[in-house]
């Protein structure tokens, strides 16, 4: 199994420009959700999804739109980006609610740059 | 806002020494996770402990709850220079969509 893998690792955009992020799992889990990393800040939570065709706020969504039309995937766009979206975005999964199953999975992060 | 605020924000060891980290949070919990997380990469999941837990053990981790108090303390025992990582708590409210509100991290450096 592959586990949690994001596409692309890297990426410079410029002010203005849009782009999306593929978050892809292979484990079947039914929660999937976004986070931002910043220098000393920890994660923060963007958007999350409990299941197929589901999506929910996060602590800091403005910005940012996501869609889960498949299980497996999770998609997180930025319209027109801004110097702050400046980050390292890591997906991650989890199986779904009830004992046993809290534990997240990460990928290995995005790293955004907005000039 | 950050749920989880970890403490010390950096610490430096020798190989064969222990490692503590504490974490302290504002809001009730349902559980509380410790992540690790090496330079560049993602977080890796190393233990869990529900609120109406003490103490859980992994390995050479071992992980302490207090709710009356709102904190968690992880030990790593005999660290080694692999250990070299940030790591970071991670509550769990229990509401449905299990979120987990992170700490900012403690940065472990463990000397050879």
């Amino acid at each position: 199994n592959a586990g949690v893998t994001q596409t692309p690792k890297f990426r410079v955009l410029k002010t203005g420009q849009s782009m999306t992020l593929l978050c892809a799992q292979d484990m079947n889990h039914e929660y999937m959700y976004w986070y931002r990393q910043d220098p000393g800040m920890g994660l923060r939570l963007i958007h999350y999804s409990v299941g197929e065709g589901t999506t929910a706020k996060g602590e800091v969504p403005d910005g940012y739109n996501v869609s889960r039309l498949k299980k497996q995937n999770f998609l997180l766009g930025l319209e027109s980006a801004a110097p702050s979206q400046t980050s390292v975005y890591f997906c991650a999964s989890s199986p779904g609610v009830g004992r046993g199953q809290e534990t997240q999975y990460f990928g290995p992060g995005t790293r955004l740059l907005v000039l | 806002s950050q749920q989880g605020e970890e403490d010390p924000q950096a610490l430096s060891i020798q190989e064969g020494e222990n490692a503590t980290m504490n974490c302290s949070y504002k809001t009730s919990i349902n559980n509380l996770q410790w992540y690790r997380q090496n330079s560049g990469r993602g977080l890796v999941h190393l233990i869990l402990i529900r609120s109406n837990e003490r103490e859980k053990h992994s390995g050479r981790l071992r992980v302490t709850l207090d709710t009356s108090k709102k904190s968690s303390s992880l030990l790593i025992t005999a660290s080694r220079a692999a250990d070299t990582a940030s790591y970071f708590c991670a509550t769990d409210a229990g509401t449905g969509r299990r979120a987990l509100t992170f700490g900012s991290g403690t940065r472990l450096q463990v000397q050879p």
